[in-house]
């Protein structure tokens, strides 16, 4: 149980593309989730967290404007890249929580690339 | 905030052989603690968690310990195989949301 299906899993795309990934729970219903970003060979770093129904809550030093957050549902989270340049480029991971607040399971990951 | 720091940064075993992994937590209102396996090109996969109000819990060949008094955590992987060979982060939480260790990379040699 506890699945989290993240796509897609690699996108590459110009410079001023916008890039959605998709963030689904599978099994359970997520009341929260979450979205990271990883470089490479560092730790996860929080972008954001989002409720169902409710505005995301973005850490200090994150775009909102930039990183465009929907939570629409129990199930479903998503993350807009708008206007996405080189130094967007990187690892995004999301993860959901239900009920309780833990465990956060992990989606596999988006790895984005602008060109 | 939390502060979460782990310890070693990479850790080299051979197979068969036991590999822990450290962590010290800053804050005391911390009260749940997972760790997570994070594989090339993959997601982090929660290998096993532990609460505030356990000082141990154990699965099969992984054990995680805790010292609230001393703040700190850690890993215990036994009899190890090649297929534990990956990046393993832990984190601890008062809410929810995870602080992260920074991280580390266990490599088993045949």
């Amino acid at each position: 149980g506890a699945v989290v299906s993240q796509h897609p899993s690699r996108v590459i795309c110009k410079s001023g593309t916008s890039v959605k990934i998709e963030c689904r729970s599978l099994d359970f219903q997520a009341t929260t989730m979450f979205w990271y970003r990883q470089f490479p060979k560092q730790s996860l770093m929080l972008m954001a967290t989002s409720n169902e129904g409710s505005k995301a809550t973005y850490e200090q030093g994150v775009e909102k404007d930039k990183f465009l957050i929907n939570h629409a549902s129990l199930t479903l989270s998503t993350l807009t890249v708008t206007s996405a340049h080189p130094e967007d480029s990187s690892f995004y991971i999301c993860s959901a929580s239900g009920r309780g607040g833990q465990p956060q399971h992990f989606g596999d990951g988006t790895r984005l690339s602008i060109l | 905030g939390e502060n979460v720091e782990q310890h070693p940064s990479t850790l080299s075993v051979q197979e068969g052989d036991s590999a822990v992994i450290k962590c010290t937590y800053s804050d005391s209102a911390s009260n749940y603690f997972p760790w997570y396996k994070q594989e090339l090109g993959k997601g982090p996969q929660l290998i096993i968690d532990i609460r505030s109000n356990v000082g141990e819990k154990k699965d099969q060949r992984i054990a995680v310990t805790l010292n609230k008094t001393a703040k700190h955590f850690s890993l215990h992987i036994t009899e190890t195989q090649p297929e534990d060979s990956a990046v393993y982060f832990c984190a601890a939480s008062s809410d929810y949301k995870l602080s992260f260790g920074a991280g580390t990379t266990v490599t088993v040699r045949a």
